[in-house]
């Protein structure tokens, strides 16, 4: 079975300073990887994923994450935050073609953007 | 394109009570599957359906169902509620099962509050 730990439960920073989301995960075998954003009484939406090739990928709003097989990791980040970035951030990993939509999701880290 | 719908947004209900939350997927998709959130327990797989046929469960009490209909729309039934079922209740939709490179898109999910 596969698990993930955000590493971070609460991030706060500043303006225009650069941020990063950490994320572990663990599984016996090939994994997908996402991140997601949850805004206040709002549902999920998809930052961006890591299906396979290259490790680094981009998503939206200016944000990327690496993903490191021998780390077991995929940290979220981004260079220049903005008060519209303060929201709740999930990295979550689905296990394989045949688990179908089951994902599993990290605690949460809330990001806090200060001015 | 519209979205993931949930309905209602919001309810209230008494331990003992049964609840039905609905979800219409983005039109296309037949696959939904629905999570709980909590801040204890954070966000759990419930189950999965497509084709009206539920392909995937998680780790729930046989309280919790679900059922989809022909046109892809699904209800999560919670028979005999309890203290510990207050949650928000989160669906989501992907066009097709089994591949775990497609996106899943959430719904603003249903926030249950059970007196």
């Amino acid at each position: 079975a596969q698990s993930v730990t955000q590493l971070d439960s609460q991030v706060p920073v500043f303006e225009e300073a650069p941020v990063e989301l950490r994320c572990n995960y663990s599984s016996s075998v090939s994994v997908y990887l996402f991140w997601y954003v949850q805004y206040p009484n709002q549902g999920l939406q998809l930052l961006l994923k890591y299906l396979s090739g290259s490790t680094l990928v981009k998503g939206i709003n200016g944000f990327e994450a690496e993903f490191n097989k021998s780390q077991t990791s995929f940290h979220l980040r981004k260079p220049s935050v903005h008060i519209s970035d303060t929201a709740e951030y999930f990295c979550a990993v689905s296990e394989s073609e045949t688990s179908g939509s089951r994902l599993t999701f990290g605690e949460g880290t809330q990001l806090t953007v200060n001015p | 394109k519209a979205g993931v719908t949930q309905t209602p947004r919001y309810l209230i209900k008494t331990r003992g009570q049964q609840v039905t939350l609905s979800c219409s997927p983005i039109s296309g998709h037949r696959s939904v599957s629905w999570y709980q959130q909590t801040p204890g327990q954070g966000l759990q797989f419930l189950f999965e359906y497509f084709s009206e046929t539920q392909r995937n469960k998680g780790n729930f009490p046989g309280r919790f169902s679900g059922r989809q209909f022909s046109n892809s729309r699904s209800e999560m039934n919670v028979s005999t509620l309890e203290l510990g079922d207050s949650a928000l209740y989160l669906c989501a939709s992907r066009s097709v099962p089994g591949k775990g490179t497609d996106t899943q898109y959430f719904g603003p999910g249903t926030r249950l509050t059970v007196l």
